[in-house]
């Protein structure tokens, strides 16, 4: 159970272009979902938390026209990058979290955006 | 600033062998979890251990065991008969009732054969 999925797994696109990501929770309803960014060999940095039915609240530094984040239903976040450049490659991991759950999160297999 | 800090970036152990992650952290809240995550090669989160902060006796899963000292706030990770398996990032982390987790920077974990 506590399944979270990703699409795609990875992306390439060319500078300029938006790139959406897809984030569903395949088995329960997610109240909330968080979007990370990840370098490799570094920790997850927290982009944003989102919660059904209510606007994205964006970390110190994220900028917001630039990752559109939505959560439109229980079971479904999707994460745009506009106008992507290169330094926005990296790798994309979304988590999902229900109440009930101990506070743990249940994390996607992550996207990996190349941008060329 | 609510933080988690591991100080070990890279480890390495023996196959059969046991190794122990330090992890540390601060917080203000007064009813939180800890967890400790696993990162392989593929990517993919993998849950480890978790421990209940009100909770004293310390958890355990299979090969895993938490050492948790409230006082001290730390919160460190034993895995027993290290497999080649074990090999990954691992990442210490609290939490909160939103959901929302703090990470540590991670510790690199190689099981050499």
């Amino acid at each position: 159970g506590a399944v979270v999925s990703q699409h795609p797994s990875w992306v390439i696109c060319k500078s300029g272009t938006s790139v959406k990501i897809e984030c569903r929770s395949l088995d329960f309803q997610a109240t909330t979902m968080f979007w990370y960014r990840q370098f490799p060999k570094q920790s997850l940095m927290l982009m944003a938390t989102s919660n059904e039915g209510s606007k994205a609240t964006y970390e110190q530094g994220v900028e917001k026209d630039k990752f559109l984040i939505n959560h439109a239903s229980l079971t479904l976040s999707t994460l745009t990058v506009t106008s992507a450049h290169p330094e926005d490659s990296s790798f994309y991991i979304c988590s999902a979290s229900f109440q009930g759950t101990a506070y743990e999160q249940y994390f996607g297999p992550g996207t990996r955006l190349t941008v060329t | 600033a609510q933080t988690v800090t591991q100080s070990q970036p890279e480890m390495s152990v023996q196959e059969a062998e046991t190794v122990t992650l330090s992890c540390t952290y601060d917080t203000s809240e007064s009813n939180y979890y800890l967890f400790w995550y696993k990162q392989p090669p593929s990517r993919q989160m993998i849950l480890v251990i978790r421990q209940e902060a009100y909770k004293q006796q310390n958890a355990t899963e299979n090969r895993f065991s938490v050492n948790f000292q409230k006082a001290a706030k730390s919160f460190s990770l034993k895995i027993s008969d290290s497999q080649l398996g074990d090999t990954a990032m691992y990442f210490c982390a609290w939490g909160t009732n939103a959901g929302k987790s703090t990470f540590g920077d991670g510790t690199t974990l190689t099981v050499k054969p």
